[in-house]
């Protein structure tokens, strides 16, 4: 059974560092794209970026290169998603999801980690 | 980047209606259209890949259509599960981008 398991919620304050986590279970890990998706409080799916484990070979979208950097652990099957200086923007939810290899769609999410930058 | 616009943005409608949601692209994305369904407090779910594919275990009131710049997610009879807000993704050029979503609600 495919598994994609986050890590739980961070409160944290602006100009904090912050690295979350998916870890996926399940599946050939390297085989498949994994990517990242914002949801800000009462808003819309924001895609971030994706990574292919087996090379670390990273896309970016424009409204987040050099906001967040996204890597992968292929020896421990974990994609990481993280922050150098965190912005009371960042405040949302974030989903790791799988990207299916035949037509690129997310389909398996994990189960979200909220992010609340406060000071 | 590819814009994706979704029509309507909310959508009252009853238990047994047929509901259409729409979404265009600013340019084109051949086949290469997603739908997703994801209800308050829960993450998204796949419905539909490569604009008229039925993700697995998914129910068969659900269809999708289209190409190109134009497509549409068909609900045949609503159920009162499938009150919830509703995304297209293109998946032809990266960043692969998502619609606004429209939110059905119970009328």
């Amino acid at each position: 059974e495919v598994q994609l398991v986050q890590s739980g919620a961070e409160v944290e304050k602006p100009g904090e560092s912050l690295k979350i986590s998916c870890r996926a279970s399940g599946y050939s890990f390297t085989s498949h794209w994994i990517g990242w998706v914002r949801q800000m409080p009462g808003k819309g799916l924001e895609w971030m970026g994706i990574i292919y484990p087996g090379d670390s070979d990273t896309r970016y979208s424009p409204s987040f290169q050099g906001q967040v950097t996204i890597s992968a652990d292929k020896s421990i099957s974990t994609a990481y998603l993280q922050w150098s200086s965190l912005k009371a923007s960042d405040t949302a939810m974030y989903y790791c999801a799988r990207q299916n290899s035949g037509y690129s769609a997310f389909d398996y999410w994990g189960q979200g980690t909220l992010v609340t930058v406060s000071s | 980047d590819i814009q994706m616009t979704q029509s309507p943005s909310s959508l009252s409608a009853s238990v047994g209606d047929r509901v259409t949601i729409t979404c265009r692209a600013s340019q084109s994305t051949r086949s290469y259209l997603n739908w997703y369904q994801q209800k308050p407090g829960k993450g998204p779910k796949l419905l539909i890949y490569l604009a008229s594919s039925l993700q697995s275990g998914v129910p068969s009131r659900f269809s999708g259509s289209g190409f190109g710049t134009d497509f549409a997610l068909t609900i045949s009879s609503l159920q009162p599960e499938d009150f919830a807000t509703y995304y297209c993704q293109q998946t032809y050029s990266t960043p692969y981008t998502f619609g606004q979503g429209t939110n059905l609600e119970i009328k």
